[in-house]
């Protein structure tokens, strides 16, 4: 059982450049979560899904796009890397019940320069 | 205001000590406070949760939650240089699935 997991762990990309940080989970949850965490600035929400086929923006989306087609999926794309999105992205998954923990993966960290 | 403040720190304490960590938060809605454990270069991991106030006690950490002051502890007690780590307290009110998370507190135990 491998919980959450993350593809690439790092990550280099010039301003302007594209990726797709990859997230699946092997839990059945259905919500599914993208933070991104800057030093000393905790974690900030971007895009959340509470099923397949449905996205939300979270806190800071500007910049990002996500989907959701499967229960298991959740990549989260960015179009024109800028250097204000060097972090680190963590997703993470949730169980149904206001009570259920969030489940992380151990994160991509990407730079921008 | 933030939601939820905590100070970064660092906090840096000797083996054995007694470790409080601590934030405050403003929304009233919140009902569920989670204290998460993060590693380096590791995801964030449930380490304590309450619901609404109390104190809640599991091995050498108690979760404490006071409502009326908007206020949550994590204490650790005997501390050990393993439990060094990023603490990130966390809250959510009840019919929701946003987790808010405070900046975390990076604590050092020195050996």
């Amino acid at each position: 059982n491998a919980g959450v997991t993350q593809t690439p762990k790092f990550r280099i990309l010039k301003i302007g450049q594209s990726m797709t940080l990859q997230c699946t989970q092997d839990m059945n949850h259905n919500y599914m979560y993208w933070y991104r965490q800057d030093p000393g600035m905790g974690l900030k929400l971007i895009y959340y899904s509470v099923g397949a086929g449905i996205t939300d923006k979270g806190e800071v989306p500007n910049g990002y796009n996500v989907s959701r087609s499967t229960t298991e999926d959740f990549p989260l794309r960015l179009e024109l890397a800028a250097p204000s999105q060097t972090s680190v992205y963590f997703c993470a998954c949730k169980g149904d019940g206001s009570n259920s923990p969030l489940h992380f993966g151990n994160g991509t960290r990407l730079t921008v320069t | 205001q933030k939601e939820v403040e905590q100070d970064p720190g660092p906090l840096s304490v000797p083996e054995g000590a007694i470790v409080s960590l601590n934030c405050t938060y403003s929304n009233s809605a919140f009902q569920y406070f989670m204290w998460y454990r993060q590693y380096s270069r590791k995801g964030p991991e449930l380490l304590m949760y309450t619901y609404s106030s109390g104190n809640k006690e599991d091995g050498r950490f108690t979760a404490q939650v006071d409502k009326s002051s908007k206020y949550i502890s994590l204490f650790i007690r005997d501390s050990q240089p393993s439990d060094s780590a990023t603490y990130l307290c966390a809250m959510s009110a009840t019919g929701g699935f946003k987790t808010i998370f405070g900046a975390g507190t990076r604590l050092f135990v020195k050996a």
